[in-house]
């Protein structure tokens, strides 16, 4: 059974930074691709970032370029997001969310985990 | 950047309702769609990939078609877990988006 973990979710002041992480089990990690999908308090869902099986292919959404920066870590099937320069319209709750093999829709997501931005 | 919308926004059903959802994109993802489902307090879960494809798992009330700009999710003989939140996103291309969602309700 895939399982999903993140953590590292917290309160931060505006222009803050802080690191998100995804620990993942039950199925071959360095063989998906990998992703965060944010959710606004009362929205809908917008995805951030997504890195492939390898590492070696990041991709990221316009309104976090150059802010956040997306990493995974194979030998311990970890996903991590450093998120820096953060605003309140960061506020959200971050799911990890897995790809299948190549293809970038998410046939697995973690419970996520809360990030709030505010002075 | 690919925009997806989806109609309508808000839709009141009954047990036992075929409802349909409809999702158009700005320009052709082909049949790079899926659709999510999700509850109240809880993370998405996916029904459907490839425009028509069901996940493992997932009732076979469920059903998706369509290629090009234009989707539909269906949901036949609506049940009381069915009220929920969907999503449709297209993986066309970068950057991956979303639907703004259809709330299904009672």
């Amino acid at each position: 059974e895939v399982q999903l973990v993140e953590s590292g979710g917290d309160l931060v002041q505006p222009g803050g930074s802080l690191r998100l992480s995804c620990a993942a089990a039950g199925f071959t990690f360095n063989r998906n691709a990998m992703n965060w999908v944010r959710q606004a308090p009362g929205k809908g869902l917008e995805w951030v970032s997504g890195v492939s099986g390898g590492g070696g292919d990041r991709y990221y959404a316009d309104s976090v370029k150059g802010r956040f920066t997306i990493s995974r870590d194979n030998s311990k099937n970890s996903l991590q997001l450093q998120m820096s320069s953060l605003t309140v319209e960061d506020t959200a709750i971050y799911y990890c969310a897995k790809s299948y093999r190549g293809f970038y829709y998410f046939d697995s997501w973690g419970p996520g985990t809360l990030v709030t931005v505010s002075s | 950047d690919i925009q997806m919308t989806q109609s309508p926004s808000t839709l009141s059903a009954s047990v036992g309702d075929r409802v349909t959802i409809t999702c158009r994109a700005s320009q052709s993802v082909t049949t790079w769609l899926a659709w999510y489902q999700q509850t109240p307090g809880k993370a998405p879960g996916l029904l459907i990939y490839q425009a028509s494809n069901l996940e493992s798992g997932v009732s076979s009330r469920f059903s998706g078609s369509g290629s090009g700009t234009e989707f539909t999710l269906t949901i036949r003989d609506l049940q009381p877990e069915d009220f929920a939140t969907y999503y449709c996103q297209q993986y066309s291309a970068y950057p991956l988006t979303f639907g703004g969602g259809t709330k299904v309700e009672i």
